[in-house]
């Protein structure tokens, strides 16, 4: 099972409409991060969240780490073709050797129609 | 400017044949990982170094080796005893281990077994 769940798995939007993505924990996130990736390329850093309550944008998206930090969530306005891509969080837990460790969700793949 | 390049994009691998798969950062990072990444399973963590001469088994190590001669150059051989090396291999590095202030990833090497 999956330490990093992400929902929805996919998603098709039209252009100029709202959406979210949703990346849940059973354990405390200590740190928790989004990245945006273009098929067949690498991951682009987009923010860091580690504050619970913390809530940070960047142009149209915003993204918020609940007060109990186990949930993050991003939220992209107005949509554009632009955004499409595919949408993963990671996250700093504790694992079970009680150090800190790094994991990903499996991630949202997102599509914008025009 | 600084980044991460990863060579080559494209790489076809033969059975029982070793590849090795290039990473060379200039960004002064201490830390570089090295991911694989198969669709639905989110990137999992073949190895990792957080300084040079030294590295760690991450989740999924069998068939793979790393070196870390140089600071900016982690380079993953992908060996014969790898049984299902077609994936999609992600590079990363970030300013320290112990401490994530987020990764910086390279644009990524897709392997296939032909």
């Amino acid at each position: 099972s999956q330490e990093l769940e992400q929902s929805p798995q996919s998603l098709i939007v039209q252009e100029g409409k709202n959406l979210t993505i949703n990346c849940t924990s059973s354990k405390t996130l200590y740190g928790l991060y989004w990245y945006k990736q273009k098929y067949g390329e690498g991951l682009i850093f987009l923010m860091m969240l580690q504050k619970g309550g913390e809530e940070k944008s960047h142009e149209k998206i915003t993204a918020k780490l609940d007060e109990k930090k186990q949930q993050s969530s991003l939220h992209i306005t107005a949509s554009q073709p632009s955004h499409a891509g595919t949408y993963l969080c990671g996250a700093d837990i504790i694992g079970v050797e009680g150090t800190y460790k790094y994991i990903f969700g499996t991630g949202t793949r997102l599509k914008v129609l025009a | 400017d600084g980044g991460i390049t990863q060579s080559p994009k494209y790489l076809f691998r033969k059975e029982g044949q070793n590849v090795t798969l290039s990473c060379e950062q200039n960004l002064n990072h201490d830390a570089m990982y090295w991911y694989r990444q198969d669709p639905g399973q989110g990137l999992r963590l073949i190895y990792y170094s957080q300084i040079v001469n030294d590295f760690q088994k991450g989740d999924i190590a069998e068939g793979y080796s790393v070196s870390r001669e140089k600071k900016e150059s982690f380079p993953l051989t992908v060996t014969s005893a790898q049984k299902n090396p077609t994936a999609f291999y992600l590079c990363a590095s970030s300013i320290s281990g112990t401490f994530n202030y987020g990764y910086t990833f390279g644009s990524g090497t897709r392997l296939t077994v032909v």
